[in-house]
């Protein structure tokens, strides 16, 4: 398997410019989370997303930031208007749940290094 | 709510000493736990895991750690570091009661000297 596939790996943009990050997860997998990461928050994650919809998003920033799973191989976060602030990486993984044990492995991608200027 | 503290912001070790990072959590079920490693630029890659069974568990490139639950810790060890072992160390929690989240903890940077 390619493992779990992130787009783009780079993205600069401008302020108030929107900003579309991209997931495929692990063939099979029906766990996929969005995380970001920053020097001064650490590993923060933002939503995570069961069979396709979403179970958790109470890390999610604020308005500004969404996140969709149209379909069991694809998820997009969006953030409209972007903001300095958000500049950060922004990983996605995926995980299989399995019967009798909830929590299987999480699966990283190589992330996408956001800067908002 | 569940949290992880690795106490040990930067560590510096000789190539071929031995490493240990500490790593102590607080959950109130039973824990699964979990250590990743970043080397620069990429994601995150699982060392090892920890759900049920013997308390020493083995990982890869020849990472193991202990959980002992009376301390509520799960520290990764390694016999002998290779120059490749730097990069950054992330201790993670999660469990039934969390659904499927994990909690990290905020690394460990491990330098390694020649």
């Amino acid at each position: 398997d390619a493992g779990v596939i992130q787009s783009p790996r780079h993205e600069v943009t401008e302020m108030g410019q929107e900003v579309t990050l991209r997931c495929k997860p692990i063939s099979g997998h029906d766990y996929l989370f969005w995380y970001r990461q920053t020097m001064m928050r650490g590993l923060e994650l933002l939503i995570y997303f069961n069979n396709n919809v979403p179970i958790d998003d109470s890390g999610m920033p604020e308005d500004r930031f969404s996140a969709k799973m149209p379909n069991a191989s694809f998820s997009t976060l969006k953030i409209q208007p972007s903001e300095p602030r958000d500049s950060a990486v922004y990983f996605c993984a995926s995980s299989l749940s399995l019967a009798g044990v909830h929590q299987e492995t999480q699966y990283f991608g190589p992330g996408t290094r956001l800067l908002v200027l | 709510a569940q949290s992880v503290t690795q106490p040990d912001i930067h560590i510096t070790v000789s190539e071929g000493a031995s490493l240990e990072l500490r790593c102590n959590y607080s959950y109130g079920a039973t824990p699964y736990l979990f250590w990743y490693v970043q080397s620069p630029g990429q994601g995150l890659q699982l060392l090892l895991k920890y759900f049920s069974g013997d308390t020493l568990v083995q990982g890869i490139k020849g990472f193991e750690a202990e959980f002992k639950r009376s301390q509520s810790s799960f520290n990764l060890r390694k016999p002998s570091v290779h120059w490749s072992d730097a990069a950054e160390y992330f201790c993670a929690v999660g469990g039934r009661a969390a659904g499927n989240k994990l909690t990290f903890g905020g690394g460990t940077r491990v330098l390694v000297k020649p």
